[in-house]
């Protein structure tokens, strides 16, 4: 059963820092990737998705990897500002006998101190 | 605006009620979910459906109930048999369950608290 890690479960940094948050997963037949980001007491905000054939994908100051057969993705997130403290989640999509759902992590919740 | 929402915002239940979180989206989206998640906690899947009239039991659907009647609309009945249901509830949709590349929305979330 895919089993999904982050790693840490939770960070402070200074604001203009760069940052690296991780996950991991156990079971590396994933069709996709996906990091969230979620604000207290709010839904999740897809940040982005990575196709299992892609290595990385980027937007803005967020560059995401994807490393499919060591089982590990990582987020980094150039610059921190104030505004990013959020709790970040990845997810990893995975077929069953039904169709295609997804895999969370626990996240890793991130302050960045001004 | 397209998107997903979800009422009510809070819901509060009492101990052997039975209480119904509304999840309706307009992006024309095939699949949609049901999860649960407690503090501190990654989301765990209840049920999904990949189209009208038809769903998929998830990881913990002991004590929920689902529909699917129109593409639109897929509430989720919390019923007395679960027994610890107070969490936060996020419904999310995908264009399509069979698509590998396409990514999830979510909407904003019920909170239910049981009392």
């Amino acid at each position: 059963k895919q089993e999904v890690t982050q790693i840490p479960a939770a960070l402070s940094v200074p604001e203009g820092e760069n940052l690296v948050l991780n996950c991991s997963f156990t079971d590396s037949a994933i069709y996709n990737l996906q990091w969230f980001r979620q604000d207290p007491g709010k839904g999740l905000t897809s940040l982005l998705l990575i196709q299992s054939s892609q290595r990385e994908q980027t937007s803005g100051r967020l560059n995401a990897s994807l490393d499919k057969s060591s089982g590990r993705s990582t987020l980094y997130i150039a610059a921190s500002q104030p505004g990013d403290s959020a709790t970040y989640l990845c997810a990893v999509s995975h077929y069953d006998n039904y169709g295609q759902n997804f895999v969370f992590g626990p996240g890793t919740r991130l302050s960045v101190l001004p | 605006d397209g998107g997903i929402t979800q009422s009510p915002k809070y819901l509060f239940r009492k101990e052997g009620q039975n209480v119904t979180l509304s999840c309706e989206q307009n992006l024309n989206h095939d699949a949609m979910y049901w999860y649960r998640q407690d503090p501190g906690q990654g989301l765990r899947l209840i049920y999904y459906s990949q189209i009208v009239n038809d769903f998929q039991k998830g990881d913990i659907a002991e004590g929920y109930s689902v529909s699917r009647e129109k593409k639109e609309s897929f509430p989720l009945t919390v019923t007395s048999a679960q027994k610890n249901p107070t969490a936060f509830y996020l419904c999310a949709s995908r264009i399509s369950s069979s698509a590998a590349y396409n990514e999830q929305f979510f909407g904003p979330g019920t909170r239910l608290t049981v009392l």
